[in-house]
């Protein structure tokens, strides 16, 4: 089945500690997102990248890091220095960058710390 | 003004009703709009696209007014499996920047 798969579906992160989510898609598309959404609150944009080796910060970048060394694969790291990481986070692909093109998502995953 | 915006709701509405939402926008210069659906603790996925001024698909009716920049979800004949919450989506920027609403949730009752 083509799709996207993020894991794990939960994860729990101790304080100090860097969690890795991952994200994986068999689409061919070209673009990936992560987004985090909280209670009640529309998704936040935290980083994308256009196209393999290439990717930007989103709107709440600061405490996260990623990496797009395949091009269907965007793992996005939790670092220590975010100080609120409890969210659910969602992965999401397009065909391409451009603006005309829904976003598909992953069924994401949710961290708690500890 | 937010990018996008949308009534929280909840809409309380028998089986059978017509509901519909409205959603406000600031960048008279998004030329695509989406609908999406989001279930409880789900992810968001991909109602409606609405390309010119609207798109139909059975029970559901997107509406778009760029005059005055909103956008328009009509469900007709709800059903039970309709009540979610509804996520309006607005482009924003040079690149494919999707601005989510917070969304509005429908809960139909028998």
């Amino acid at each position: 089945d083509g799709g996207i798969t993020q894991s794990p579906k939960y994860l729990f992160r101790k304080e100090g500690q860097n969690v890795t989510l991952s994200c994986e898609q068999n689409l061919n598309h070209d673009a990936m997102y992560w987004y985090r959404q909280d209670p009640g609150q529309g998704l936040r944009l935290i980083y994308y990248s256009q196209i393999v080796n290439d990717f930007q910060k989103g709107d709440i970048a600061e405490g996260y890091s990623v990496s797009r060394e395949k091009k269907e694969s965007f793992p996005l790291t939790v670092t220590s220095a975010q100080k609120n990481p409890t969210a659910f986070y969602l992965c999401a692909s397009s065909i391409s960058a451009d603006s005309n093109q829904p976003q598909h998502f992953g069924d994401g995953t949710r961290l708690s710390i500890l | 003004r937010k990018e996008v915006e949308q009534d929280p709701g909840p809409f309380n509405v028998p089986e059978g009703a017509t509901v519909a939402f409205n959603c406000t926008y600031s960048n008279s210069a998004s030329q695509s709009f989406f609908w999406y659906r989001q279930d409880c603790r789900k992810e968001p996925k991909l109602l409606m696209s609405v390309y010119s001024s609207g798109n139909e698909d059975g029970r559901f009716t997107a509406q778009l007014n760029r005059a005055s920049q909103y956008i328009s979800l009509l469900i007709r004949d709800s059903k039970l499996s309709d009540s979610a919450t509804y996520l309006c989506v607005v482009p924003s920027g040079g690149y494919n920047k999707l601005i989510f609403g917070a969304g509005t949730r429908l809960a139909v009752h028998p």
